[in-house]
């Protein structure tokens, strides 16, 4: 348990759906993060939050739409995804007085 | 060719022999993170360094900034140990945006 809570672990959702990932932590961090996991592929950073604002959107489509209330939650909105947005996505917190960083379990996305 | 590449891809050893996973990197990192990440997708990080040499239990992490390169050793390795081991760093000075290895997936067989 590495203190970040990621839900759901799996979705499935068709193209013209719309849901939410939720991620939340309760360790005081600052930072928090949404990856994306392909198959074969390393892991790429979507989007950074320091202190709740934005600070990085790493030319990620506008279908994937991130939400932070307060430093410790955020959200992934996803609406008209393509099947190839399939993949496992990472929220992470990161200390950063250490620069320790913390991930959830994953949320497995299929779109069919 | 990926900023932070590994190797091997992937690895099988028998229990109790000396693992070594390698890391190198083409972009000016000032740190490196080791990551461990078991089959359902679960990643915990195991070491971050910026210089010489960290241990925790029977994992050893070491780095050489001017050669941009880390080793992860795992002594006496076990089963428990399978899982995919990732290296990532910053992609510049002070900054918590990591680039990513592809990962070296272990398998230790009894």
């Amino acid at each position: 348990e590495t203190g970040v809570t990621q839900t759901p672990r799996h979705l499935v959702m068709g193209m013209t759906n719309k849901k939410s990932l939720k991620c939340e932590q309760h360790l005081g961090h600052n930072a928090m993060y949404w990856y994306k996991q392909s198959a074969k592929k390393p892991l790429e950073l979507m989007f950074v939050y320091n202190f709740k604002e934005q600070t990085e959107n790493n030319s990620v489509p506008s279908r994937f739409s991130p939400e932070c209330p307060n430093s410790s939650h955020l959200f992934l909105h996803l609406h008209t995804l393509q099947p190839e947005d399939s993949a496992l996505y990472l929220c992470a917190s990161m200390d950063l007085t250490n620069e320790k960083l913390f991930f959830g379990s994953g949320t497995q996305l299929s779109v069919l | 060719k990926n900023e932070v590449e590994q190797s091997p891809q992937n690895l099988t050893a028998q229990e109790g022999e000396f693992i070594t996973i390698n890391c190198s990197y083409s972009v000016g990192i000032s740190a490196l993170h080791w990551l461990q990440q078991h089959p359902g997708g679960g990643i915990v990080s195991l070491f971050m360094l910026s210089s010489g040499k960290k241990k925790h239990g029977r994992l050893i992490a070491t780095i050489n900034i001017q050669e941009k390169h880390s080793s992860l050793h795992i002594t006496a390795s076990h089963p428990r140990d399978s899982a995919v081991y990732i290296c990532a760093g910053p992609r510049s000075y002070n900054t918590d945006k990591l680039i990513f290895g592809t990962g070296t997936r272990l398998q230790v067989f009894p």
